[in-house]
């Protein structure tokens, strides 16, 4: 099955503490990509990635770090979490080229608290 | 589950009715449209998209409508169903930011509750 997995689903940290979520895909897409979901704001990007070893920010990427070795692996990381990014987040990927015939396909999101 | 409904506005509508979701977007070079379906627990799933230079699509069940003097867009479905309750979002493709890569900008979204 074509699916965007998210590990883990629910996150509970304390401020400082590094932490990674991971994300991976099977579908052989170029693109990948991390948002975060805030109540009463759509989904924001973090980071993004064209292809292997190449990412960029997206619209809020204060406070995250991301990585691309491999084409299926897009990890977020989180150097030193503090509470303002206790958030829904969720990982896409898709097909490069045209956006009209390549939708994103998301994960199921990870909850994350950091206190 | 998931608290992203927390602050939407809701559509509440009986089993077999029609329902009609709005979005305003807010870019008037937005060439590109879609619309989401995020059940809880969930990640969003693709429903059904419009290009600019349409004014109307269908789909399974939905149809989207486009208005671009007024840039507003909506999505209908038809006979709803208690397993179409979720919150759906819109999203608009900003072309030529971000090194001439395509932006999506994501709406907030609706909630729809359907009852039996």
């Amino acid at each position: 099955e074509a699916q965007v997995t998210q590990n883990p689903r629910y996150l509970i940290t304390v401020t400082g503490k590094k932490l990674t979520v991971t994300c991976s895909q099977n579908m052989n897409h170029e693109y990948m990509s991390w948002y975060r979901q805030d109540p009463g704001l759509g989904l924001r990007q973090i980071y993004y990635s064209m292809n292997v070893e190449v990412t960029d920010k997206g619209d809020v990427p204060e406070g995250y770090k991301v990585s691309r070795k491999e084409k299926r692996n897009f990890p977020l990381i989180l150097e030193s979490p503090s509470p303002n990014q206790t958030s829904l987040y969720f990982c896409a990927s898709r097909r490069t080229g045209s956006l009209y015939n390549s939708p994103l396909h998301f994960g199921n999101g990870t909850r994350l608290t950091v206190t | 589950g998931e608290n992203v409904g927390l602050h939407l506005p809701t559509l509440s509508v009986q089993e077999g009715d029609n329902s009609i979701i709005n979005c305003a977007y807010s870019n008037s070079a937005s060439d590109y449209f879609i619309w989401y379906k995020q059940e809880s627990g969930k990640g969003p799933q693709f429903i059904i998209d419009i290009r600019s230079n349409m004014d109307k699509r269908q789909g399974q069940r939905v149809t989207v409508l486009l208005n671009k003097t007024v840039k507003h867009l909506s999505l209908q479905i038809a006979a709803t169903q208690p397993g179409d309750s979720a919150v759906y979002f819109c999203a608009e493709n900003i072309p030529g930011e971000n090194t001439g890569f395509q932006k999506l900008v994501f709406g907030t979204g609706t909630r729809l509750l359907v009852s039996p």
